[in-house]
């Protein structure tokens, strides 16, 4: 079935270091892909996505590019900051048997940013 | 309104007694989705809504489980005689029209659920 694989946890850097968060997915189709990001206490936000091979979505200082031939999304930002800190989820949908466009999440990457 | 909201934030139980789960969309949105964050399972889909049809139900884990969506808007899940293996955040999200891939789901705080 679908899945996406993400980097284990718990990352700690420190301010004004490069990021990188590892995500690779499997999928019979060709799915659109998101990053989630889960502040502590907050509900779960869409940080960024795109829906076809090469495409770069970015936010908030934020990238990752949809690479179809290594079946990957990789998270990055070039200087964190202790605001950062947050679990980070990377996600794919696709359309289910039952016609629905349900998200398979992995398992997220806890980032902690100390000053 | 503004964003996805749930009801209650926090819920705690007894073994074997049913609970209510509330989610209100965001007005407009005609997809519902349910979602259970647990420890062990990490994020999962439960159900589906289109307007008040739930045309995939197939991540809901047992009978146990129900949900309803009425009036093209707010939805309920329904946990009956509770186990604690339900205790987790169940996460509600809305989507415009849920029939494209690129459509963005956007979640609501989730209910925590602790069944004793």
């Amino acid at each position: 079935g679908d899945s996406v694989t993400q980097m284990e946890g718990p990352v700690t850097l420190s301010e004004e270091a490069f990021l990188t968060i590892n995500c690779t997915y499997t999928a019979t189709g060709y799915p659109s892909l998101f990053w989630y990001v889960q502040y502590p206490g907050e509900g779960l936000q869409l940080l960024l996505k795109a829906t076809k091979a090469d495409d770069k979505g970015s936010n908030k200082g934020f990238e990752a590019t949809y690479r179809k031939e290594t079946t990957s999304f990789h998270l990055e930002k070039g200087s964190v900051q202790v605001s950062d800190s947050a679990v980070y989820f990377c996600a794919l949908i696709l359309r289910s048997g039952a016609g629905s466009y349900q998200l398979t999440f992995g398992k997220g990457t806890k980032l902690s940013v100390i000053p | 309104g503004a964003g996805v909201s749930q009801s209650p934030s926090n819920k705690v139980t007894e073994k074997g007694k049913d609970v209510e789960l509330r989610c209100d969309p965001i007005s407009g949105h005609t997809a519902l989705y349910w979602y259970r964050q647990s420890l062990g399972q990490g994020l999962e889909f439960l159900i589906y809504f289109q307007g008040n049809s739930a045309p995939d139900k197939s991540g809901l884990p047992s009978d146990r489980f129900s949900a309803e969506r009425t009036g093209g808007s707010v939805s309920t899940l329904t946990i009956q005689r509770t186990q604690q293996e339900d205790s987790a955040v169940y996460l509600c999200a809305s989507s415009l029209s849920g029939g494209f891939p690129t459509d963005t789901q956007y979640f609501g705080p989730g209910t925590r659920l602790t069944v004793l």
